[in-house]
This record gives C-alpha cells, sequence and structure tokens, in this order.
C-alpha cells in the first residue's frame, strides 16, 4: 500500500517567493496533519484537519502560513511569501478512523531552503 | 499544559550495548504512551505503544513500560545495532488535550558504533 506522499522532496527558494508544499494522506485515512521539524525548535504541529476540515491551526506561526484540504486525498501548504527562516524539513502525516489515536503515518518531508 | 520530556542527547553506544533512554510526561487524564523513530533523511514511524497504565509496548527488540506513578514511559533495548541509529522521540496522546493532540518531546539522537 502507498504511504503518505509528499511533493516536492526537496525545494529551494528565494526569499520572496511562494512555496507550495503538497500532500496525499494514505487512502481511508481520515485526519491529516502539518509538521515542521529544524534543529533549534524541533518538531512542530502547525495544523491538523479532521474530515477535511481544520480543527486546531493554532501552531501556524503567522499570515504568511496557510493550508488547506480540498479533498480527502488532498492537502497544500503554502508559505506566500517566503523567509529564510521558514526553511526546515515540512512532514504531513495521516491517521485513519478506528486506529488508536496516536498513531501517524508521515510521509519522507519536504525539504525547504530559502535563500 | 501536556508535555513529554526525554534525555538530552546524543547518546552513543557501541554494538550490542544496552540502551535506555529516558522520557517522562505531563498529562490530564490517562494519555497514551507512544514511541517513534526517524531514521536519517526519513519521515518518523511509529515504533511500539502502550495505552493504559503497567502496559508494554515492544517491537523489533525495543521495550517501555508505560509507568504511572512515576509518569514515565522509557524506552530500553537489551542490544543494540548500528542500524538503531537514529533519533528517538517519546510522545503523548490525551483527549484533554486541546481536543486531542500528539505532543512530543524533543527527540534523542542515538548513535551506535561497530
Amino acid at each position: 500500500d502507498a504511504g503518505v506522499i509528499q511533493s516536492p522532496r526537496h525545494e529551494v527558494t528565494e526569499m520572496g517567493q511562494e512555496v507550495t508544499l503538497r500532500c496525499k494522506p494514505i487512502s481511508g485515512h481520515n485526519s491529516l496533519f502539518w509538521y515542521r521539524q529544524t534543529m533549534m525548535r524541533g518538531l512542530e504541529l502547525l495544523i491538523y484537519f479532521n474530515n477535511n476540515v481544520p480543527i486546531d491551526d493554532s501552531g501556524m506561526p503567522e499570515d504568511r502560513f496557510s493550508a488547506k484540504m480540498p479533498n480527502a486525498s488532498f492537502s497544500t501548504l503554502k508559505i506566500q511569501p517566503s523567509e529564510p527562516r521558514d526553511s526546515a524539513v515540512y512532514f504531513c502525516a495521516s491517521s485513519g478512523q478506528g486506529a488508536p489515536t496516536g498513531e501517524l503515518f508521515f510521509g519522507e518531508g519536504s525539504r525547504l531552503t530559502v535563500l | 499544559g501536556d508535555s513529554v520530556t526525554q534525555m538530552e542527547g546524543p547518546v552513543t553506544l557501541s554494538e550490542e550495548a544496552f540502551l535506555t533512554i529516558n522520557c517522562t510526561y505531563t498529562a490530564t487524564g490517562y494519555p497514551s504512551l507512544f514511541w517513534y523513530v526517524q531514521y536519517p533523511g526519513e519521515g518518523l514511524q511509529l515504533l511500539l505503544k502502550a495505552t493504559k497504565a503497567d502496559d508494554k509496548g515492544s517491537n523489533k527488540g525495543f521495550e517501555a513500560t508505560y509507568r504511572k506513578e512515576t509518569t514515565s514511559f522509557h524506552l530500553e533495548k537489551g542490544s543494540v545495532q548500528v542500524s538503531d541509529s537514529a533519533v528517538y522521540f517519546c510522545a503523548l496522546y490525551s483527549i484533554y488535550n486541546q481536543g486531542g493532540k500528539l505532543i512530543f518531546g524533543q527527540g534523542t539522537e542515538l548513535s551506535v558504533k561497530p
């Protein structure tokens, strides 16, 4: 079975540019999470969706960040405009209804470098 | 609020050594506890879990016991291998935490030398 699929795996961009990260959760999973990982701050939950609805976006650092989940099989995380401090690895994870809560399946991450 | 504290890394061991990574937590109610592992260049993977007090989670030779009296969930392995080199994250889930969120510790990097 396919796992969580993220794209792009690597993105290098210049400050001020728009960045869009994409995620396809595991089929049948109804919860989707976006995390950011940096050396300084560790793993931070940015936002999570349940049944395509944003439940908690308190971790979104500022208005430059936005996330959408238009359907059960696709989500995007957008940064506009990007800044060097946004450089990090962004992970998408999903979990399934009926599965013990707390069991997340992570994608391989999108490594973002903002110059 | 709920929180997880892990021992700081990096931890460096020789192959076949005994491993302990300490994890303690603060939570309302009765959380579920997890260990996730992140191999270099990859996402996190669930390693093991325990959902109630005195439960023991185990997988791939790793074990951890849910100790409510000491609010701990220490990870142990009797004999580590080079392939166990990774970052290990302790985590808790509680429905009382803002409607249900998985809270991670800061991670402990393990390096196993041949």
